[in-house]
C-alpha cells in the first residue's frame, strides 16, 4: 500500500505570513491528492483535488502544486481563521490513504 | 442541500457488534460512490471503507477487512457499517462520506457527515 507523509507535523506562523505543508506518497499517484482542511470539532472540508484545483467557495489564497509522489498545499497570506489541521489524501485507488495531518497555529 | 446523518454508534465491549447507518439526502445517492472514515479521539483521519454506486464494489482498510462489511440500500438513500470482532483500537468517532465525482470510486469527498462514536471498552 502506499503511504502518505506530510511534513512538518505542526507549525505556528504569523498572520499574513506564506505557510506551505508537503505531502509525500511512498509511489506514484499521478495527480489524485485532495486536501482537507478540519477546524477544531468541525468535519474536515475540502480544499483542493487534482493536486492543484481549488473546490467552489475556498479562498484564493489556498493554492496546491505537484504531481507523482510531492505535492504541496501553500496558503499565500495565513489568516487567523485558517486555525486548523490540513490533511493530504490519495484518491485514486483504495485504500484511499490519508496522510497525518499537519496542525496549524498563529504565531 | 446535501445531508449525511450518521446513528449507530454507542458503547459496546470488546469482541461486540454495531451497525452504523448514514441517512443520505439532496443528491442521487445511487450515482455516487460512500465512503466510511474514522477519526479515534486526537487523532488523525482513517479511511475505513467505500463502496460504489454503481456496482456495489466495496474496498475496505487492511486493519478492518474480515471484521468490517460496507453496503448500501439505494432505495433508502442509505449507507451501512456492520462493525464485528470489535477491539479498543476501533475506539472512534465514524463518518460516511460522500465521493465528490459521478459514477468513479477514483474521488475526492465534498460532504461529510458530523459522525457517530463508537467506544469499544469492558
Amino acid at each position: 500500500d502506499i503511504h502518505m507523509t506530510q511534513s512538518p507535523s505542526s507549525l505556528s506562523a504569523s498572520v499574513g505570513d506564506r505557510v506551505t505543508i508537503t505531502c509525500r506518497a511512498s509511489q506514484g499517484i499521478n495527480n489524485y491528492l485532495a486536501w482537507y482542511q478540519q477546524k477544531p470539532g468541525k468535519v474536515p472540508k475540502l480544499l483542493i483535488y487534482a493536486a492543484s484545483t481549488l473546490q467552489s467557495g475556498v479562498p484564493s489564497r489556498f493554492s496546491g502544486s505537484g504531481s507523482g509522489t510531492d505535492f504541496t498545499l501553500t496558503i499565500s497570506s495565513l489568516q487567523s481563521e485558517d486555525v486548523a489541521t490540513y490533511y493530504c489524501q490519495k484518491y485514486n485507488n483504495a485504500p484511499r490513504t490519508f496522510g497525518q495531518g499537519t496542525k496549524v497555529e498563529i504565531k | 442541500e446535501v445531508q449525511l446523518l450518521e446513528s449507530g454508534g454507542g458503547l459496546v465491549q470488546p469482541g461486540g457488534s454495531l451497525r452504523l447507518s448514514c441517512a443520505a439526502s439532496g443528491f442521487t445517492f445511487n450515482n455516487y460512490g460512500m465512503n466510511w472514515v474514522r477519526q479515534a479521539p486526537g487523532r488523525g483521519l482513517e479511511w475505513v471503507s467505500g463502496i460504489s454506486g454503481s456496482d456495489g464494489s466495496t474496498y475496505y482498510a487492511d486493519s478492518v477487512k474480515g471484521r468490517f462489511t460496507i453496503s448500501r440500500d439505494n432505495s433508502k438513500n442509505t449507507l451501512y457499517l456492520q462493525l464485528n470482532s470489535l477491539r479498543a483500537e476501533d475506539t472512534a468517532v465514524y463518518h460516511c462520506a460522500k465521493a465528490s465525482f459521478f459514477l468513479t470510486m477514483a474521488s475526492p469527498f465534498d460532504f461529510w457527515g458530523q459522525g457517530t462514536l463508537v467506544t469499544v471498552s469492558s
